[in-house]
């Protein structure tokens, strides 16, 4: 079973630049989560999508942060513009169930490291 | 709001010990409750997750416990190895919209 890809691995951007992550989840998992971590922090949530709902994003920076999942399956993160503090690893995850089936043991992909310099 | 905290932030230890990873949480109405493994410049390996109705989960040297009414897990590790050297996260998953709340970490070093 293919893992969840994320890609690029690294990034490096100056400060208000605009920048976007592309996340493939599991086949078939129909939630899907977006993390932000911090160096020396653990990951936080920034959005929950199941299928192609959002389930939570309350703590997703809105004026700079937006994110999509079309057709319920891929996922892209992007910020616009960028600030020094957004310099953080950014993982996708997903899992087999949500609200009506919880299956909720996730899976995480590799991330990607944002530099904003 | 739920707080996930974890004791020690960082742990150095030499080879062969036995030890103990801390994690307690302030809502005792979780779902489920998973540890993680994460190396340098790497996404997050699952170790175990515990159910909210189990007490305790194995996989080969580890070990994890959990306590609700105390809001409180524990992740003992035998015999450990240098190859054990990395950080470990616990998470603990809500009840209802299925969210990962994650604690700081504890990273461990094991001295060969």
């Amino acid at each position: 079973e293919a893992g969840v890809a994320q890609s690029p691995r690294y990034k490096i951007i100056e400060k208000r630049q605009s920048v976007a992550f592309w996340c493939n989840p599991i086949s078939g998992h129909a939630t899907l989560y977006w993390y932000q971590q911090i160096l020396g922090q653990g990951p936080k949530l920034l959005i929950q999508f199941q299928n192609n709902g959002v389930v939570d994003d309350s703590q997703l920076p809105k004026d700079r942060f937006s994110a999509e999942r079309l057709k319920g399956v891929d996922s892209t993160l992007k910020i616009q513009p960028a600030k020094l503090e957004d310099s953080a690893v950014y993982l996708c995850a997903s899992s087999f169930g949500g609200r009506e089936i919880p299956e909720t043991e996730a899976f995480f992909g590799q991330g990607t490291r944002l530099t904003v310099v | 709001k739920q707080e996930v905290t974890q004791i020690p932030a960082a742990l150095s230890v030499p080879e062969g010990e036995n030890l103990v990873l801390n994690c307690s949480f302030t809502d005792s109405a979780i779902y489920n409750l998973q540890w993680f493994r994460q190396d340098p410049g790497k996404g997050l390996t699952s170790l175990l997750l515990i159910q909210s109705s189990q007490r305790e989960q194995t996989s080969g040297r580890l070990n994890a416990s959990l306590d609700k009414s105390s809001g409180r897990s524990t992740l003992y590790i035998a015999a450990s190895q240098p190859g054990d050297s990395a950080t470990y996260l616990c998470a603990v998953i809500t009840s209802g919209t299925y969210k990962y709340i994650f604690g700081t970490g504890t990273r461990l070093k094991v001295l060969a």
